[in-house]
């Protein structure tokens, strides 16, 4: 399968900071990005993606980066809030298929 | 929009029992849905593409007569574990995407099935 991971495991932020979640996928034929945010006992919820003609796109307080010359993508996330606190994958496939592959996923704990 | 909804939330059943979950896209249709296992603190693992119409295509290492895939309309696919014992213990997910759209569309996720083998 694909090989896409992350470099922390977990990460720990105070409220207020800014979060940055990396994420390292191997297969230079992936075309499209997903970050995604779980919550105990529930499925994924879609943050934001990434096609890969783009290397930065923003969302609501989000921001993903996309170098495609590391092969690395990253999320950052402003002024976290308690909310906030879930496991975040990224995820991508190939221009040649459907499936979606999933990183290993970083915990993101944010401290009141 | 764009919501997949899963049932049953959580089973509980013997050693033996074949168990059935259900992925249905409410408010889109769906040519294609996954069905995803995960373990506690892991990341997702894809199993299986649900195709509509047609066989699913399951991922190396899945046992197809073990997980058995129907996806009989645009909107419901169904993840059936045969016989189940208790190393097939998982949080299943089931994902979906949007048909009639070009290019690349995010999945979109059912809240899972916490299956329990006794």
């Amino acid at each position: 399968g694909e090989s896409v991971g992350l470099h922390l495991p977990t990460l720990s932020v105070q409220e207020g900071d800014n979060s940055i979640i990396n994420c390292a996928y191997s297969n230079s034929a992936s075309d499209y990005f997903i970050w995604y945010k779980q919550e105990s006992g529930k499925g994924p919820q879609f943050i934001i993606d990434i096609r890969s003609n783009m290397d930065k796109r923003q969302g609501q307080r989000v921001t993903v980066l996309l170098n495609k010359t590391v092969k690395h993508l990253s999320l950052q996330i402003a002024a976290t809030q308690p909310g906030d606190s879930a496991v975040y994958f990224c995820a991508e496939t190939p221009n040649t298929g459907n499936q979606f592959y999933f990183g290993t996923g970083t915990s993101l704990t944010v401290i009141p | 929009g764009a919501v997949v909804s899963q049932h049953p939330s959580w089973v509980i059943c013997k050693s033996g029992t074949s168990v059935k979950i259900e992925c249905r896209s409410l408010d889109f249709q769906a040519t294609t849905m996954f069905w995803y296992r995960q373990f506690p603190k892991q990341s997702l693992m894809l199993m299986a593409t649900s195709n509509e119409g047609s066989k699913a295509t399951y991922e190396q290492g899945v046992e197809k007569d073990k997980f058995l895939i129907n996806h009989a309309s645009l909107t419901l696919s169904t993840l059936t574990v045969t016989s189940a014992h208790p190393e097939d213990s998982s949080f299943y997910i089931c994902s979906a995407r949007e048909w009639g759209w070009g290019g690349n569309q995010p999945q979109h996720f059912g809240d899972g099935t916490r299956l329990s083998i006794l």
